[in-house]
């Protein structure tokens, strides 16, 4: 059974950085068949894709426009996880945030973490 | 980006009856090669994620209860609930994954009438 567990803190102050951490078990970050990706959720954006992190020969990243200067997704296979580092954060990034896998058969978000509700405020 | 419209924003239905919500691309996702519309359908609850319930426009996961459907083509797609259930109650959700940045539509609220 595949779960995806998030941990991290739920407060950030302004400016300084939002990490997040999500350990997977019943599969492994480094699949050719799979895709780790980060999304958020808040009332004024909606559901938002951030980015992903997968591997096929090499590690590739991809993000979302919106945050692509501030972002960072990385795999860590020693400990079979992946996180994410949103820098220079305002209010404006409240949400909560969610891991989730793309499989290569759905090609979608068919496993998702529990959920971290980070709020940026001083 | 492709953009996602539902409607309607929300929907009462009596349990019992069909409940339909309506989601529309601005621009198509059909693949022409492997013919698959790369649209997917979510339902989620307070306090829960998403929850895949439609894949490929019309796959329902494995799991979900086949009063779920999903149809449609190109930019036009529709999730139907043949007989509305209590726990059925929830904001669903339509997604595209034609290309990134995957986007969601803004979610359907169905409720009990």
């Amino acid at each position: 059974q595949i779960q995806l567990q998030q941990s991290g803190p739920g407060l950030v102050k302004p400016s300084q950085t939002l990490s997040l951490t999500c350990a997977i078990s019943g599969d492994s970050v480094s699949s050719n068949s799979a895709a780790w990706n980060w999304i958020r959720q808040s009332p004024s954006r909606g559901l938002e894709w951030l980015g992903r992190t997968f591997y096929t020969s090499k590690w590739y990243n991809d993000y979302a426009a919106s945050v692509k200067s501030r972002i960072i997704i990385n795999p860590d296979t020693s400990k079979n996880q992946f996180s994410l580092q949103l820098n220079s954060v305002t209010p404006e990034d409240t949400a909560v945030y969610y891991c989730a896998r793309v499989s290569a058969a759905r090609r979608t978000f068919d496993y998702w973490g529990q959920g971290t509700l980070v709020t940026v405020s001083s | 980006d492709i953009v996602m419209t539902q409607s309607p924003d929300s929907l009462a239905v009596s349990v019992g009856e069909r409940a339909t919500i309506n989601c529309k691309s601005s621009q198509s996702l059909l693949d022409s090669s492997n013919k698959r519309n790369y649209l997917a359908w979510y339902q989620q609850k307070p306090g829960q994620p998403p929850k895949l319930l439609i894949y490929w426009a019309s796959t329902r996961e494995s799991g979900v209860p086949d009063r779920f459907s999903g149809s449609g083509s190109g930019t036009d797609f529709t999730l139907t609930i043949s007989s509305l259930q209590a726990e059925d109650v929830a904001v669903y959700y339509c997604q595209e994954y034609y290309s990134t940045p995957y986007t969601f539509g803004q979610g359907t609220k169905l409720e009990i009438k």
